[in-house]
């Protein structure tokens, strides 16, 4: 069963600290990465994706992945309470047919 | 932008009754997928389909089927509404491979 765990939180952080999300996944052959935000209620959104190893930056987003060890993050720098949401880690299992397998999520909490 | 739109955002169905959630992308995505989302269980692929008439059962297919005449438009069927179907359908479209996906804003379906 291919698998990617995401520790649900809540992670609570103060505004303006660097919020870490962290992401495991089990299938060597996945490629692509990819970090979605759902608030309450809403549908998820696509925020984030990495392919290569190493960092890749947006605004105050940085995704890492590291393929060797099967990890992937995301860093929210300067977080802000409108960042307070679920942040769900996702990857195409190998042989990659489109579909994407999605950890839990880890609830991220920025008080003011 | 890639849209991605859900016919109806609530909807509340009698048990017994034949529920048809519709689905329409504007981006001539060959990939749809069909998700419910309940608290602490996460996403749970229902059925996708890659092309036209095409169509694949996900992890939690049994009381549902779908329906894909139109590259565009995708369908899920509950066949005979039942309260343990109460949940959060999402739709979610995509690029064949390596390509995150774009999910609609959600029908909330409540069985009574």
């Amino acid at each position: 069963q291919k698998e990617v765990e995401q520790n649900s939180g809540p992670l609570s952080v103060p505004e303006g600290a660097i919020a870490s999300l962290n992401c495991t996944y089990s299938d060597r052959g996945s490629q692509s990465f990819f970090w979605y935000r759902q608030y309450s209620g809403k549908s998820p959104e696509l925020i984030m994706s990495i392919y290569s190893n190493g960092d890749k930056e947006d605004g105050r987003f940085t995704a890492q992945l590291n393929k060797a060890s099967q990890y992937v993050s995301l860093l929210i720098r300067d977080s802000q309470p409108s960042d307070s949401a679920t942040y769900l880690c996702a990857a195409p299992p190998s042989g990659n047919t489109g579909k994407l397998i999605f950890g839990q999520g880890t609830t991220l909490q920025v008080k003011p | 932008d890639v849209k991605v739109t859900q016919s109806s955002r609530y909807l509340v169905k009698r048990t017994g009754e034949k529920v048809f959630l519709e689905c329409v992308q504007d981006m001539d995505h060959e990939n749809m997928f069909w998700y419910r989302q309940d608290p602490g269980l996460g996403l749970r692929l229902i059925y996708f389909s890659y092309d036209v008439k095409m169509k694949e059962k996900g992890d939690i297919p049994e009381g549902y089927s779908v329906s894909r005449e139109k590259k565009e438009r995708f369908s899920l069927i509950l066949e005979s509404a039942s309260t343990n179907q109460t949940s959060m359908y999402l739709c979610a479209s995509s690029q064949p491979r390596g390509y995150g996906y774009t999910f609609g804003s959600g029908t909330r379906l409540t069985v009574v």
